[in-house]
């Protein structure tokens, strides 16, 4: 089974400030990757995700992951937060079974 | 287009009291799926099934039971429900090999 680890557990910012999430995995074998995101009160909604190809994905309200298989890592970045993206962000792997492992997640608060 | 549908929103149930919390979607998906969240914790697998008529544990599967009713409607029990089952519960849905389309959530509280 993986494990998925992300580094920050709160990560507060200004808005404007840049924003790098980071996301470990451990499963040697194929994967696809998935960054969610909960707004306060809200269910959970993708943000990005990666399958194959291109390891840069963009993804929805200016988002982007970077999947490094090398380092088994898929971190998660915005050049400028706003307000509106705080958040509780978290990282997913899958194999070939479809399950999902999630991070613990890293809550982001972003003040105005 | 209500995707996937989780009744009820929240609950409050006593220890030993029993409930089932029901999830429909209505995408066509084969692949259903249980979570739990917890603070600090991330979401949990409870249960899921991969399609109709099949069943499986997942990460965190004692205390509860899951039944697939149809391709739509997939269930879960709590037979004895215990505080350390408060928590927040989530159905998922995807198609075979895609994205997870997750419900509102059901926040339940063990007293």
């Amino acid at each position: 089974a993986q494990s998925v680890s992300q580094h920050n557990h709160h990560v507060i910012l200004s808005e404007a400030a840049s924003l790098e999430l980071g996301c470990n995995y451990s499963y040697g074998g194929t994967v696809n990757l998935f960054w969610y995101v909960q707004y306060p009160g809200q269910h959970l909604q993708l943000l990005l995700k990666y399958f194959s190809g291109d390891p840069l994905v963009k993804g929805i309200k200016g988002f982007e992951a970077e999947f490094i298989k090398s380092k088994f890592s898929f971190n998660l970045r915005k050049p400028s937060v706003q307000w509106s993206d705080t958040a509780e962000y978290f990282c997913a792997v899958s194999s070939n079974d479809y399950k999902l492992s999630f991070g613990a997640g890293t809550t982001v608060t972003v003040r105005a | 287009n209500a995707g996937v549908t989780q009744t009820p929103k929240f609950q409050v149930l006593k220890t030993g009291q029993s409930m089932t919390l029901q999830c429909a979607q209505d995408m066509n998906h084969n692949s259903m799926y249980w979570y739990r969240q917890d603070p600090g914790m991330g979401l949990r697998l409870i249960y899921y099934s991969a399609s109709e008529g099949t069943t499986d544990k997942g990460e965190v599967p004692n205390g509860y039971n899951v039944s697939r009713l149809n391709k739509r409607e997939f269930s879960l029990r709590l037979e004895s429900a215990a505080p350390s089952q408060t928590s927040v519960y989530f159905c998922a849905s995807t198609p075979v090999g895609d994205i997870q389309y997750f419900g509102a959530g059901t926040r339940l509280s063990v007293l």
